[in-house]
């Protein structure tokens, strides 16, 4: 099992905003790094799956990249909205065991 | 709404019971996975089933079980209840074996609660 590191825990911006945080994960066997918001009273929804180093996925005003020889991802939200109030999760996969590895989340709360 | 069906919603029990959670993936998925959530922890993964056999297992206790049946649905057996059991349980489906890069549909969880 990996060792799956999200930062901040949480985060309060103001609407209009534009904020990131970090997923961190051992580099080595690396397979595939998931994003996932989960609303409350909601099931987690996949955002992005990433597997190549470098890959930049991009979904409306939310982004993602990947630096898999350094073990993190980055996930970007621009111009925040109260209704991108959620919280972020990230998996790891790694080659080995294919068996998704969550981080415990960063919870972001958007001010109108 | 992801496709994912999971019932009960809730469910509250007493301690050395045993309970049945049931999930039916979308439509065509052949991989089931179960997750648990605790307050204090993130989401774990328990076990994956592809296609009616069991592909991989994580931290679940010899107390629980699962199964997925010949028509993809699966259930997940938790046996002698405690009350660190007490937790949301979510299903969530692929559509194919390996969880790696196949995203996963979540289901909408049971929370169960054990007195």
């Amino acid at each position: 099992i990996l060792n799956v590191e999200q930062s901040p825990q949480s985060l309060h911006v103001q609407e209009g905003d534009s904020t990131n945080f970090t997923c961190s994960f051992p580099s080595s066997n690396f397979y595939a790094l998931h994003w996932y918001r989960w609303e409350t009273a909601k099931s987690p929804e996949a955002l992005f799956v990433m597997t190549l180093n470098g890959d930049e996925k991009k979904k409306g005003r939310i982004s993602a990249t990947l630096n898999t020889k350094e073990g993190y991802s980055y996930l970007y939200i621009k111009g925040s909205q109260p209704e991108d109030s959620a919280t972020y999760l990230c998996a790891a996969t790694s080659g080995g065991s294919y068996i998704p590895t969550f981080g415990r989340g960063t919870s972001l709360i958007v001010h109108p | 709404d992801s496709g994912v069906t999971q019932t009960p919603k809730h469910l509250i029990t007493a301690t050395g019971q045993r309970v049945t959670l049931r999930c039916s993936p979308r439509s065509g998925d052949l991989s089931v996975y179960w997750y648990q959530q605790s307050l204090d922890q993130g989401l774990q993964f328990l076990i994956q089933y592809y296609n009616g056999e069991e592909r991989a297992k994580g931290n679940i206790l010899e107390r629980f079980s699962a199964q997925q049946f010949p028509d993809l649905h699966s259930e997940l057996n938790l046996s002698s209840l405690e009350l660190g059991d007490s937790a949301l349980y979510f299903c969530a489906s692929s559509p194919r074996s390996s969880g790696g890069v196949n995203e996963q549909f979540f289901g909408p969880g049971t929370r169960l609660t054990v007195l």
